[in-house]
């Protein structure tokens, strides 16, 4: 079974950084590409970033561009999402999920963790 | 970008019925074009792909349809399960998602 889980959010300062992680199991995390999904509170949802199963191609949304590194560990099923300076609009649920290998939609979501930036 | 405008924002029905939401992109998507269901508090789930391709273990009572910039998802016989909010989601050119229909009692 796939599973994904999600970690490094909490309450956090504007300016400062946020390191997310998502630890994958029960599928060969190599073989995916893999992306970031994040809702703000009572809002919709945004793909923030993704990035192909060797790690070699990313994408990154413009409301993030330069602000955010989307990496993985293929060594340790772990993807992450770094966020150099946070802002208040950062504020969100982040959900990592698979990207379908021939077809790009999203099949396999993880939990979320939240991110809130507060001062 | 490519923009998805989901219509109606909130639709209210009754168990049995069945309902039908729309979304529009601002440009031709192809087919490739998925569905997504979201419970309060929980994650969203894929129902459909490719425009019509039901995901695994998703009931046929959901159905989609549609292609280049129209696109529905039918929900026959809603049942207590299905109140949620439903994304539409490009991915022709990166990802877009719509702003969500929630479907209410």
């Amino acid at each position: 079974e796939v599973e994904l889980l999600e970690s490094g959010g909490g309450l956090l300062q504007p300016g400062g950084p946020l390191r997310l992680s998502c630890e994958a199991s029960g599928f060969t995390f190599s073989d995916y590409g893999m992306t970031w999904v994040r809702q703000a509170p009572g809002k919709g949802l945004e793909c923030v970033s993704r990035i192909t199963a060797g790690g070699s191609h990313t994408y990154y949304a413009d409301s993030v561009k330069g602000r955010v590194t989307i990496s993985r560990d293929n060594s340790r099923n772990t993807l992450y999402l770094q966020i150099d300076t946070l802002r208040v609009d950062d504020t969100a649920v982040y959900y990592c999920a698979t990207v379908h290998s021939d077809d790009y939609h999203f099949d396999n979501w993880g939990r979320g963790t939240l991110v809130t930036v507060s001062s | 970008d490519i923009q998805l405008t989901q219509s109606p924002s909130t639709l209210s029905a009754s168990v049995g019925d069945t309902v039908t939401i729309s979304c529009r992109a601002s440009q031709s998507v192809n087919y490739w074009l998925a569905w997504y269901q979201q419970k309060p508090g929980k994650a969203p789930k894929l129902l459909i792909y490719q425009a019509f391709t039901l995901d695994r273990g998703v009931p046929s009572r959901f159905s989609g349809g549609g292609s280049g910039t129209e696109f529905t998802l039918t929900i026959s016989s809603l049942q207590p399960d299905d109140f949620a909010t439903y994304y539409c989601q490009q991915y022709n050119k990166y990802w877009t998602f719509g702003q969500g229909t929630k479907v209410e009692i």
